[in-house]
């Protein structure tokens, strides 16, 4: 079941701006993990936080992690027409049968030129 | 990064035929892969999870005799789409599991008519 759920559901932002997207979940983690999807194509993955990290950059992308709260946000730094997509957040939680990725509905991001 | 293929890209198939979807880790060994599905606007809701040597783990609501699942060696595992119906017509998307990260197929595109 899709315990991740993001807000907002759709954003719309000038190229230059910043995009930030929110994410929460319910269960334990052991890492969450962010994806970006391009219309129709596979899941690129962006960046990986660890349960016992709270901050993680990488290039333009900062991601946070509140465990107390399970939540988490993505923000995309100046923003570009390339980089509209929709992105998922995914959990990874350990269960018997191996951990496996529970994905939130996703944020349509669309970035005007 | 782990390069994960997928074979056909697409496919139209007329109701009631089997279409038979191919997952490959190319560069690395898949213990477990996972087979995901993800309808127009959605997330993806995984499907399956598919460990090399011996039955898939199917999630809840997801029937065992109409997704078949093999998973016969450690780079490749299928899903056979048995008795298409238009309702089965959706996005197939497989990952293998590498030490931390899922690495995503580029995806199926299963179109029944």
């Amino acid at each position: 079941s899709q315990q991740g759920e993001e807000d907002p559901q759709a954003l719309s932002i000038q190229e230059g701006e910043n995009a930030t997207m929110n994410c929460s979940y319910k269960t334990s983690i052991n890492n969450l993990q962010w994806y970006r999807q391009n219309s129709g194509r596979g899941l690129v993955h962006l960046i990986l936080i660890r349960s016992n990290e709270r901050e993680k950059h990488s290039g333009r992308l900062r991601v946070t992690l509140d465990t107390s709260k399970k939540s988490s946000s993505l923000l995309i730094t100046a923003s570009r027409a390339a980089d509209t997509a929709s992105y998922f957040c995914a959990t990874d939680g350990w269960e018997t049968s191996g951990s496996r990725l529970t994905f939130g509905e996703g944020t349509q991001l669309t970035v005007n030129p | 990064g782990a390069v994960v293929s997928q074979h056909p890209s697409r496919v139209i198939c007329k109701s009631g035929t089997s279409v038979k979807i191919e997952c490959r880790s190319l560069d690395f060994q898949a213990t477990t892969m996972f087979w995901y599905r993800q309808f127009p606007k959605q997330s993806l809701m995984l499907m399956a999870t598919s460990n090399e040597g011996s039955k898939a783990t199917y999630e809840q609501g997801v029937e065992k005799d109409k997704f078949l699942i093999n998973h016969a060696s450690l780079t490749l595992s299928t899903l056979t789409v048995t008795s298409a119906h238009p309702e089965d017509s959706s996005f197939y998307i497989c990952s293998a599991k590498g030490r931390d990260e899922q690495f995503f197929g580029p995806g199926t595109r299963l179109t029944v008519l």
